[in-house]
């Protein structure tokens, strides 16, 4: 079985700190995906970025970056600079395939908050 | 137009009534799922679909049912809801890839309300 855990429930932070989310997971499968999604106040789901296991390159995009681990299972992101819209419930998620499946594991989110 | 778009966005209702949710797509995805929200928790996956003839049952599919209706549209139904189905429901699609897991790509949500 898989299982995704964000241990930060909420952060707060003042803008222009940078934050950094941890994302740790569990799977026995050799062959699998990481996901971040955002959720802004409005509800939707935001696909950020998608790393398959066999790419341990660290990533990044603007203010983002992400630093994939498999010695210690880790997934983690960093907001460089963070600003008020960025406050968000951000969930790590990570899918293995079956046959031709490709379910989704969900971590229970952390809530990041952004002030002025 | 919104990519993934779920019908309706808010739905108040009471204990035993039938309510379906719907979910249509433009992406041209084969792939289509239904997931809940509870607050503080992540998504759980209820049902999902490979196809117009495959339906899968998810993590917590007691008490919902699914039908996929064409490849554009997938819906879920509670035949009887009770409070305890009260959530945020999302519909998500995903492109067929055998060698990578495409992203899943969500509506904006359904707000369920049951009392």
């Amino acid at each position: 079985a898989q299982k995704v855990t964000q241990a930060q429930t909420e952060i707060s932070v003042v803008e222009k700190e940078d934050v950094t989310l941890d994302c740790v997971y569990e799977t026995r499968d050799t062959t699998y995906y990481l996901f971040w999604y955002k959720q802004p106040p409005s509800g939707e789901l935001v696909f950020l970025i998608r790393r398959n296991s066999f790419d341990e390159q660290n990533e990044i995009s603007g203010r983002y970056s992400w630093n994939f681990q498999k010695s210690t299972s880790s997934f983690n992101f960093t907001i460089t600079a963070s600003q008020v819209v960025d406050s968000a419930v951000y969930f790590c998620a990570l899918s293995v395939s079956t046959g031709t499946a490709s379910k989704l594991t969900f971590g229970t989110g952390t809530r990041l908050q952004v002030t002025l | 137009d919104a990519d993934v778009t779920q019908t309706p966005r808010n739905r108040i209702t009471k204990t035993g009534k039938r309510i379906m949710l719907e979910c249509s797509q433009t992406k041209g995805h084969d792939r289509m799922y239904w997931y809940r929200q509870d607050p503080g928790l992540g998504l759980q996956l209820i049902y999902y679909s490979f196809d117009v003839k495959d339906i899968n049952k998810g993590e917590i599919s007691d008490g919902y049912s699914v039908s996929r209706q064409a490849q554009a549209k997938f819906s879920l139904s509670l035949e009887s809801a009770i409070p305890n189905q009260t959530a945020l429901y999302f519909c998500a699609t995903s492109d067929l890839d055998i060698d990578s897991n495409q992203p899943q790509h969500f509506g904006d949500g359904t707000r369920l309300s049951i009392l």
